[in-house]
């Protein structure tokens, strides 16, 4: 029974592409996250969505693009993929923004 | 630009021995200062968390101590077990975002 999960595990593909990484928590929170991690480990936050509403909008390129079709659900839609992206992507989610935030397993993107 | 420096980057440590890891910031709006550990391949989760009004505090083997003038913040794990083996992230929180340090790497040896 997991708290927070991420599908894909892992995501290969080649510049230019679109593609999605799917979220879900079964916490009952009510607010959601996106980070980045990058390859030197460094974690910057993306996005946050409070009541599927979005609360945080951090200096993301427009490509990504976040959907939160209800409060268990996060997901993260990048068009035009570049190098650059190449990351690993962590979902979170938190009872209210002040709580503390359960972070998903990650996915680990690679574009080529 | 990073709002939390973290030090050092990596660090080796015996087991029994005691691993300091520093944070320091600027920002004074930040009203919450928690420690993230994560272990390859897995998300990071919550270690144990501060508040600016409280100079330390202590869960089992980990201990933050905070000097709020001196805009430092440390996390001290006693007894390092091969187990803690991980890397350790502090981070800071204001308007609900959390700022990340850059991680310290934390490896015990038998």
């Amino acid at each position: 029974d997991t708290a927070v999960s991420q599908t894909p595990k892992y995501l290969v593909t080649q510049m230019g592409n679109d593609k999605s990484i799917k979220c879900e928590q079964n916490l009952g929170h009510d607010t959601m996250y996106w980070y980045k991690q990058d390859s030197k480990k460094f974690l910057k936050i993306m996005f946050s969505y409070n009541n599927k509403e979005l609360i945080i909008n951090e200096t993301v390129p427009n490509r990504f693009s976040p959907k939160s079709p209800d409060k268990a659900h996060l997901n993260l839609h990048i068009n035009s993929l570049e190098l650059g992206d190449s990351a690993v992507y962590f979902c979170a989610s938190s009872q209210q923004q002040t709580d503390t935030q359960y972070f998903g397993p990650g996915t680990r993107l690679t574009v080529l | 630009q990073q709002q939390v420096k973290q030090s050092p980057q990596s660090l080796i440590v015996q087991k029994g021995g005691i691993s300091i890891i520093n944070c320091a910031y600027e920002n004074t709006a930040f009203d919450y200062f928690p420690w993230y550990q994560q272990f390859p391949g897995k998300g990071p989760a919550l270690l144990i968390a501060i508040r600016p009004d409280v100079s330390e505090k202590k869960e089992g083997r980990f201990t933050i101590s905070f000097n709020k003038s001196a805009k430092q913040f440390s996390l001290h794990i006693m007894d390092s077990q091969p187990g803690d083996s991980a890397t350790y992230f502090c981070a800071a929180r204001r308007d609900y975002k959390l700022s990340f340090g850059a991680g310290t790497t934390v490896t015990v040896r038998a």
